[in-house]
């Protein structure tokens, strides 16, 4: 089984300034895949990044980012250069029997 | 072009009653899903099917069954409703387990 925590209910941030959000995980499977997501007010749920247990670098996607650090199991998602449709939940989630984190509101302020 | 659908988007019945939220995805993937979301964001998983096979199906009352006709739809059916029912489900699929998951937009329930 595995598990997905994330310890930021909120987040504030300016606009054009980055942030980062926390992730930390707990699996004892050897092969995993953590994912973001994010879920605006309007309510879909959009993918943003994957992070393989096996990849040796971290992933990007544009403005997103993944600080995996594999010894504290974190999987944290940096955003650069913030916009204020950035503001949304964003949910961290583990590969085996999909496990959703509680997710972290993020608000751009201008 | 939708790629994962749902219908209804919302649905507000009365307890007691049965109720079915279709979803069908043409990406082409093998891999179907049906999550809750529940008034705090929490997004827990029901059911996966891989190429209409159950392979998870996580503790769920069994007045919820889903149905997987074909590679490409996922159906909730479920029975005898219940105030705590009312959630938003989310239909989703991915290209195989493992994978990215694409989401529908969502089915929102409200038990009266």
């Amino acid at each position: 089984a595995q598990k997905i925590t994330q310890t930021q209910p909120g987040m504030f941030v300016q606009e054009k300034e980055a942030v980062t959000l926390d992730c930390t995980y707990d699996t004892s499977d050897p092969s995993y895949g953590l994912f973001w997501y994010k879920q605006p007010s309007s309510g879909e749920m959009i993918f943003l990044i994957y992070q393989g247990s096996y990849d040796q670098q971290n992933a990007t996607e544009g403005r997103y980012s993944l600080n995996f650090q594999k010894a504290r199991k974190s999987a944290n998602l940096v955003i650069s250069a913030s916009q204020l449709g950035d503001s949304a939940m964003y949910f961290c989630a583990g590969s085996y029997i999909p496990t959703f984190g509680r997710g972290t509101s993020l608000i751009v302020h201008p | 072009d939708t790629a994962v659908s749902q219908t209804p988007k919302y649905l507000v019945t009365q307890m007691g009653n049965d109720k079915s939220i279709k979803c069908e995805q043409n990406l082409g993937h093998d891999t179907m899903y049906w999550y809750k979301q529940d008034s705090k964001k929490f997004l827990k998983i029901m059911f996966s099917y891989n190429n209409k096979e159950l392979i998870i199906n996580e503790t769920v009352p069994n007045r919820f069954s889903p149905k997987s006709p074909d590679k490409a739809h996922l159906n909730l059916h479920i029975n005898s409703l219940e105030l705590g029912d009312s959630a938003v489900y989310f239909c989703a699929s991915s290209r195989k387990t493992l994978h990215e998951q694409f989401f529908g937009p969502g089915t929102r329930l409200t038990v009266l």
